[in-house]
C-alpha cells in the first residue's frame, strides 16, 4: 500500500525556518518524481515545488523561489521541503503528492499525505 | 503563475448530474493534460482524473473527464451526498510550474 506521511510543521514566527519531511512506504520510490503542494485556511490547493526522481530536475512556485529548498534522499525513501525566510502568508497544510507522469500516466498526482500545518505567526 | 479558472460552486439534486468546467491558456491546458482531484471536507485531495479523461483503478465510471482546447471539464452522474467536496482541476504550464484551478464546491441538494 502507497503511503505518504508529512511531519515536521509547526508555529513558528516570521523570518523563522522550519523543515518539512515526508516518508514514504509501499512503492520503488526513486522511480517517481514528487512534489509539495499546499493549501492556505480556507482556500484552494497551490503547487510549491517538484523533484524529479534523481534530482536532475527541480521547480519552484514564484511564491517560494529563493526561499523554500526541495530535496530527497532515495536511499531514506524521503522527501523534504526546506522553508527559510518564512512569512505569514506561508501558512498552510503542506501536502506531499506522488507524481505518476514517470511511470503510469502523462501527468498526475496520485497519492497525497495527510499534510502538516505549518502556521506563521509572531 | 496563472490559475486555471473554475466556479465557485455548482448544486443539484441527488441523481442528477453536474459539470465543472477548467478554463486555462495555451501555456497550459491548450498543450498538456489535466488531472481532476476531489477534496472531501478536512482531507487530503485525492486523485480521480488523470490524462484528461482516465480514471485511477476504484473510481466509479459516474465520474468522467474530458479536453478541448484550452478547457477541460469534469462530469459527475448519478449524484451522491458522498459527492459533496470541492474540486480542483490542475496540469503543467510551460513556464516549467503547475497550475491548479480556483476549485468548485458540489453541493448535493
Amino acid at each position: 500500500e502507497v503511503q505518504l506521511v508529512e511531519s515536521g510543521g509547526g508555529l513558528v514566527k516570521p523570518g523563522g525556518s522550519l523543515r518539512l519531511s515526508c516518508a514514504a512506504s509501499g512503492f520503488t520510490f526513486s522511480s517517481y518524481s514528487m512534489n509539495w503542494v499546499r493549501q492556505a485556511p480556507g482556500k484552494g490547493l497551490e503547487w510549491v515545488s517538484s523533484i524529479s526522481s534523481s534530482s536532475s530536475y527541480i521547480y519552484y512556485a514564484d511564491s517560494v523561489k529563493g526561499r523554500f529548498t526541495i530535496s530527497r534522499d532515495n536511499a531514506k525513501n524521503s522527501l523534504y521541503l526546506q522553508m527559510n525566510s518564512l512569512r505569514a502568508e506561508d501558512t498552510a497544510v503542506y501536502y506531499c503528492a506522488r507524481d505518476c507522469s514517470s511511470t503510469s500516466c502523462y501527468w498526475g498526482y496520485d497519492y497525497w499525505g495527510q499534510g502538516t500545518l505549518v502556521t506563521v505567526s509572531s | 503563475q496563472s490559475v486555471l479558472t473554475q466556479p465557485p460552486s455548482v448544486s443539484a439534486a441527488p441523481g442528477q448530474k453536474v459539470t465543472i468546467s477548467c478554463s486555462g491558456s495555451s501555456s497550459n491546458i491548450g498543450n498538456n493534460y489535466v488531472s481532476w482531484y476531489q477534496q472531501l471536507p478536512g482531507t487530503a485531495p485525492k486523485l480521480l482524473i488523470y490524462d484528461n479523461n482516465k480514471r485511477p483503478s476504484g473510481i466509479p465510471d459516474r465520474f468522467s473527464g474530458s479536453k478541448s482546447g484550452t478547457s477541460a471539464t469534469l462530469g459527475i452522474t448519478g449524484l451522491q451526498t458522498g459527492d459533496e467536496a470541492d474540486y480542483y482541476c490542475g496540469t503543467w504550464d510551460s513556464s516549467l510550474s503547475v497550475v491548479f484551478g480556483t476549485g468548485t464546491k458540489v453541493t448535493v441538494l
